[in-house]
């Protein structure tokens, strides 16, 4: 089926630095997302983006954090400076349209020391 | 505003046994209710998904769901799991009129051989 790459799979960092997370989405998805996961269960919302815009995003996403898609290429997450709260795996969803199936990348495992 | 309530964390049932995992939500609008499974070290793959008719939607391998208005539920059933079902199932909710999908705190299961 359909793939969403995330790039790395893991990083570590130091506390104050700036990380990006990458994203290669489905081809032809027109609608991003974001999602922290915390202790291998809670999945929270972070924005969704659609046509080179951040549409939706929720309290968890913080003033640091900040997300784009220049020409088509990955769709970025970077933080910074990064937090010791921030440490989660973040995943990365694409779709078509906005009724259509999410599919999820493997996750990204972020760990700020 | 959309929520999603997973009642279980975790369900232990033996391998051959039937299973429900129950969701609730409560929204007042037309919303799609899906459902996604997450496998250890993975991200979430969809299983089903219900926006309107049959109340009672099939997914893969052999999971069905039933929506009821009338208890605000969204109910995961399989008549016999399997080990390899073993997994956390996230419950689902988005508006019709926006793509912002709310997730439940996930249910952990595991089949015992």
């Amino acid at each position: 089926g359909p793939k969403v790459l995330q790039i790395p799979s893991h990083q570590i960092i130091d506390m104050g630095q700036m990380v990006t997370l990458n994203c290669d989405p489905v081809s032809n998805h027109l609608y991003f997302y974001w999602y922290k996961q915390i202790l291998g269960q809670q999945m929270e919302f972070l924005v969704n983006f659609y046509n080179g815009k951040v549409m939706e995003k929720s309290k968890l996403f913080k003033d640091q954090f900040s997300v784009e898609r220049p020409d088509g290429s990955y769709f970025t997450l970077k933080i910074q400076p990064t937090a010791l709260e921030d440490s989660a795996v973040y995943f990365c969803a694409s779709s078509a349209g906005v009724e259509n199936t999410l599919y999820f990348g493997a996750g990204t495992r972020l760990s700020v020391l | 505003t959309q929520t999603v309530s997973q009642s279980d964390a975790h369900v232990t049932v033996f391998e051959g046994d039937s299973v429900e995992l129950r969701c609730n939500y409560s929204y007042g609008g037309s919303i799609y209710l899906s459902w996604y499974i997450q496998h250890h070290g993975h991200g979430l793959q969809f299983l089903l998904k219900y926006y309107s008719g049959n109340p009672v939607v099939q997914g893969v391998n052999g999971f069905e769901a039933e929506f009821s208005k009338s208890d605000s539920s969204f109910h995961l059933r399989k008549a016999s799991v399997h080990w390899s079902d073993s997994a956390v199932y996230f419950c689902a909710v988005s508006a019709s009129s926006n793509n912002r999908i709310f997730f439940g705190d996930g249910t952990q299961l595991v089949v015992k051989p």
